[in-house]
């Protein structure tokens, strides 16, 4: 069953450093989503992209963040000057399309400000 | 803002038993609702939905059931099994949005063998 990939499972980054995620979506998807997970709270909606360009944000989503789908098949999320508060686990997600489908998910990276 | 919640962080049941699980959310724009389960150090891995249209949807041991007036919904597994302890998150989404996933803070399954 194809899968959403993520690399790297984990990170470590000195605060104020930047640092991308990639990911690597379900081939024929057009929809694509970051989460993330803060450790002992929710998982959190960031942003969501559709035809090279962003859909929502929420409101964690701010100026430090940006999304970029590079080329056919990779989806980063890149982090310009990373904080303390940015450790957290971080979700990929695809979709065909939209209505009655359910996202598929990555494994996560693992991002560890210092 | 807690537009989806889960009140039990934990929930322990007997092999062979039927665990429930239950959720309530607070927008009333929610028409599409998920279930899924996640293990440590793993993604969220989808189990099963329903459409705002539906009152229940069945998949196998796992069965979901949408009370809409009382914005309710539980996740029935029948019979549990010890593979099934996990963390089980609901998620909402709305059509009037890129249909991002609203969460519950999940409830922690054990099914004791």
């Amino acid at each position: 069953e194809p899968e959403v990939t993520q690399t790297p499972s984990h990170q470590v980054t000195q605060m104020g450093q930047e640092v991308i995620l990639r990911c690597v979506p379900i081939s024929n998807h057009l929809y694509f989503y970051w989460y993330r997970q803060i450790l002992g709270q929710k998982v959190e909606f960031l942003v969501s992209f559709y035809n090279n360009e962003i859909s929502e944000k929420s409101e964690i989503f701010d100026d430090q963040f940006s999304v970029e789908r590079p080329d056919g098949s990779n989806f980063t999320l890149k982090i310009r000057s990373t904080k303390l508060e940015d450790s957290a686990m971080y979700f990929c997600a695809s979709i065909f399309r939209q209505g009655g489908q359910p996202q598929h998910f990555g494994d996560g990276t693992r991002l560890s400000i210092l | 803002d807690q537009q989806v919640k889960q009140n039990s962080p934990s929930l322990s049941v007997q092999e062979g038993r039927i665990s429930i699980l239950n959720c309530d959310y607070t927008n009333s724009m929610f028409d599409y609702f998920l279930w899924y389960k996640k293990y440590p150090a793993e993604g969220p891995t989808f189990l099963i939905s329903i459409s705002s249209i539906k009152d229940k949807n069945e998949d196998g041991r796992f069965t979901v059931f949408l009370n809409k007036s009382a914005k309710h919904l539980s996740l029935h597994i029948v019979p549990s099994q010890p593979g099934d302890s996990a963390v089980y998150f609901c998620a909402a989404s709305a059509s009037n949005s890129a249909r991002q996933l609203t969460f519950g803070s999940g409830t922690q399954l054990t099914v004791l063998p």
